[in-house]
């Protein structure tokens, strides 16, 4: 089983849309949990981190489900510029990400 | 705002020959790491590295590997013996302590022939 699993996508939205996705995890002893946003060819950048309560960061929301082991982002009110890879990753020691595949989000105007 | 670099920015290698992939870390940062990504697959772990040691690797980080920080700026990842499956993004990281943001380098596509 794969440490983290992603719904690849595509997801094609429309400006001022909302979309959601979701990724679980295998390893239930996962310290810490973030969203990286990849444009192409690009490195990964930190999106926001993902806390135990949900947390919220402008346009974006975030939330664990730790009994579920999956965690989701939502985006609101889409922007053309929000089309981007979305990469789960959680961190399962003191150094090391895990990353899922990605999550592709395509905004179209 | 301070950035991890990294030096080249494309790599053309024969099989076989070794390589030395560059990154100058955030200068207060004291963990390194390097990740690669081969086209179109997720991002990977390879090594992380603090105070002149490697504090963890992944299974793909085998005896072709090495990394080295030779000076104060530095840090260096070396691949003794390309193949072709070495290529890939190869991303280097860094953050303050080990357990936060770790801040990634725009990244060396090596592409071995």
């Amino acid at each position: 089983r794969k440490e983290v699993e992603q719904d690849p996508g595509p997801f094609n939205v429309p400006e001022g849309a909302t979309v959601a996705f979701n990724c679980t995890y295998s390893n239930s002893a996962s310290q810490s949990f973030f969203w990286y946003r990849q444009d192409c060819r690009k490195e990964p950048k930190l999106l926001m981190s993902v806390y135990s309560s949900g947390n919220e960061d402008g346009r974006f929301t975030a939330q664990l489900n730790r009994a579920s082991q999956y965690i989701s982002l939502l985006i609101r009110d889409s922007k053309l510029s929000d089309s981007a890879t979305y990469l789960c990753v959680v961190k399962y020691s003191d150094y090391k990400l895990s990353f899922g595949a990605g999550t592709t989000v395509t905004v179209r105007a | 705002e301070p950035e991890v670099t990294q030096t080249p920015s494309h790599q053309v290698t024969q099989m076989g020959q070794e390589v030395i992939l560059r990154c100058v870390p955030i200068s207060n940062h004291l963990y390194f790491y390097w990740y690669r990504q081969i086209l179109g697959q997720k991002v990977e772990f390879l090594v992380s590295f603090y105070n002149n040691e490697i504090s963890e690797k992944s299974e793909i980080f085998d005896d072709q590997f090495s990394v080295e920080r030779p000076d104060g700026s530095n840090f260096t990842l070396k691949i003794r013996s390309t193949k072709l499956e070495d290529s890939a993004m190869y991303f280097c990281a860094s953050s303050e302590w080990g357990g936060n943001e770790q801040f990634f380098g725009p990244g060396t596509r090596l592409t071995v022939l």
